[in-house]
Order: C-alpha cells, then structure tokens, then sequence
C-alpha cells in the first residue's frame, strides 16, 4: 500500500536555529497538508498546498514557517527560528482530491532545547 | 467546519464488536462524515466516511442516522491492535480536516 514518508523521525535542534523536515507525499495525490501535535494535545492543522501554491493557512503558520515542493516529489517545511514552543510531532499528510481520504505520514519528532 | 461530540473514552472487550458514537447536531447538507483513527505513536490513519448512507469498508461500518445529526463507527470485532484515538470529523471539502480530543477506545483482552 503507498506511503507518506517522513524524515527524519526525530530531530533535535537548539533554539534558534533553522528546520526542515520533509515529506514524500503519495505519487498521484494533489492535495498536500502540514499538521502538528504538541504532546498530550490536539492533531492541529498548519497548512494545506495545492497546485504549488498555499490553499490555506492556520493561525500557527506565522511568518516562521514556510512549505515548499521543490521538486515534483518532495514537500518541505520549513521553521526559520525555532522556539521551544515548536517542540511537537510534525505530521505530512496527501489526498488525491478533495474528500478523499488523507494519508499520513509517521510524523517527525521535533525538539526544540 | 461544524462541530462534533464525542464520549471522551470508550472501552470493550477483544474480539467484541465496537460501537463508536458521534453527535453533529448542526451538520450541514454538503458535510460528509470521516472518520480517522490515531494509533499511540503514529499519525492519523483515514478509517471511513459518508454522507448519507451507511457505509462499510475492510476497517469498519459506518451507520448515518436518517436526519444526520449522529453517526456511529462499528467495529466488527476489536482485536488490541484498535486501541486508538477515534475522531469522528465533518467537512465538506472547502477546508482541511479539523481533528477534535476523539474517543479513546481501550480494547482488554
């Protein structure tokens, strides 16, 4: 069964500092999505993509954070200076259309120290 | 996208059927029901969903109420392995899946 694969699985990372955590979304899907779980909280979204572009956006997608699909294949995110607030699961998840289900990734495990 | 009530915690027996319920009370006609599951320490995992008629898949059965407004998730036989969070999550495909606090369901064997 395809996949949604995410690396890497975890990373540590000093305050400040650069991130970008990748995504291989599922080769026929359209619809590109960013979520993130702060431990013991909610699945919140960040950030949906579609046709290389943002569709939509959340609160937490502040000027800090920035997607990209470099290639055709990759879909990143990327934290420009992170913050110990920013320590949570990263979740890449792909649809092929709109309402069809979302397939996620396994998440990287992002600490900020 | 419209709101939906979940029991925060469920739990049954191996090898029993499951039955989750969902309350959406102001779910609106283009809503369409999706259900996803969260095993410990993984990502979301799409599990079924439908808009009017029930619906059955390898994973589970979903039964739609007849006005719309609850829905439940049926799990034919839990095994260990359905020990999950369980969101229960309406959207009409404008926006992203919005995930609530779900169900945890713990499964005893």
């Amino acid at each position: 069964e395809p996949e949604v694969t995410q690396t890497p699985s975890h990373q540590v990372t000093q305050m400040g500092q650069e991130v970008i955590l990748r995504c291989v979304p599922i080769s026929n899907h359209l619809y590109f999505y960013w979520y993130r779980q702060i431990l013991g909280q909610k699945v919140e979204f960040l950030v949906s993509f579609y046709n290389n572009e943002i569709s939509e956006k959340s609160e937490i997608f502040d000027d800090q954070f920035s997607v990209e699909r470099p290639d055709g294949s990759n879909f990143t995110l990327k934290i420009r200076s992170t913050k110990l607030e920013d320590s949570a699961m990263y979740f890449c998840a792909s649809s092929r259309r709109v309402l069809y289900g979302y397939t996620f990734g396994s998440g990287t495990r992002l600490t900020v120290v | 996208d419209a709101k939906t009530t979940q029991p925060n915690s469920m739990e049954s027996n191996e090898e029993e059927p499951v039955h989750l319920p969902c309350n959406h009370s102001t779910i609106s006609g283009t809503d369409y029901i999706h259900w996803y599951r969260q095993l410990p320490s993984q990502g979301p995992e799409y599990v079924i969903h439908g808009l009017t008629s029930n619906v059955n898949n390898r994973m589970a059965s979903l039964a739609i109420a007849e006005d719309r407004k609850s829905s439940t998730l049926i799990l034919h036989r839990a095994t260990l392995r359905d020990a999950a969070v369980y969101y229960c999550i309406l959207n009409s495909g404008n926006t992203p899946l919005v995930f609530g606090k779900g169900t945890r369901l713990s499964v005893i064997a």
